[in-house]
């Protein structure tokens, strides 16, 4: 099973700042990892996929890069809407899995 | 545009069978390299990967729920569903459905998801 780490567990920022959000895989995934967000009492939403492509109307602030284990999400200046939950998940293999989420805290 | 709703019972029995269904409206379900899934996320954790099914009928499960796990897809009423057997509180989650774009050589992610439908396991 590919096992996806993501830190930190918490991260709190302030509006305007600059968020960068780790996944790291257990063994190489290629470029075949996503990033949702999710806010609490909805479902997740797409917004990076093959590691670095952002989603159908997603806003140019989120960025992802990385291939093989090491991947980051950036947000290159935090709007108050992006205050949530952010998760990774790899499709290299069976079983799909995700990491375990980061919670972006309002400082 | 495509839509996915999720349902089925909000409230089973332990040790009974969880059953949903998801139906895919405003697009194929037998699409070249879209698969349908279910993922669950029980309350405050993380989402869990169920299982995933192809049009074809290729099955894949999560190997920790697998011996309980039955995905199936009936492409006439554009709709895949999940049985979940011998539940327990431990099963209780809101459970989501699905579409996942995966070509040979890039990875388009779980673009489409239902809301959702919260289950609980609870006599």
């Amino acid at each position: 099973e590919f096992v996806l780490k993501q830190s930190p567990a918490t991260l709190s920022l302030s509006p305007g700042e600059r968020a960068t959000l780790s996944c790291r895989a257990s063994q190489s995934v290629s470029t075949y990892l996503a990033w949702y967000q999710q806010k609490p009492g909805q479902a997740p939403r797409l917004l990076i996929y093959d590691a670095s492509n952002r989603a159908t109307g997603i806003p140019a602030r989120f960025s992802g890069s990385g291939s093989g284990t090491d991947f980051t999400l950036t947000i290159s200046s935090l709007e108050p809407e992006d205050f949530a939950v952010y998760y990774c998940q790899q499709r290299s293999n069976w079983p799909i899995t995700f990491g375990q989420g980061t919670r972006l805290d309002i400082k | 545009q495509l839509q996915l709703q999720e349902s089925g019972p909000g409230l089973v029995k332990p040790s009974e069978t969880l059953s949903l269904t998801c139906t895919v409206s405003g697009g194929s379900i037998s699409t070249n390299y879209h698969y349908w899934g279910w993922i669950r996320q029980p309350p405050g954790k993380g989402l869990e990967w169920i299982a995933t099914i192809y049009y074809s009928g290729n099955t894949y499960y999560n190997p920790s729920l697998k011996s309980r796990v039955t995905i199936s897809v009936d492409t006439s009423k554009t709709q895949f569903s999940l049985k979940l057997s011998s539940v327990t509180a431990a099963d209780t989650a809101v459970y989501y459905c699905a579409r996942d774009v995966r070509y040979s050589y890039q990875y388009y992610g779980m673009d489409v998801w239902g809301q959702g439908t919260t289950v609980t396991v609870s006599s």
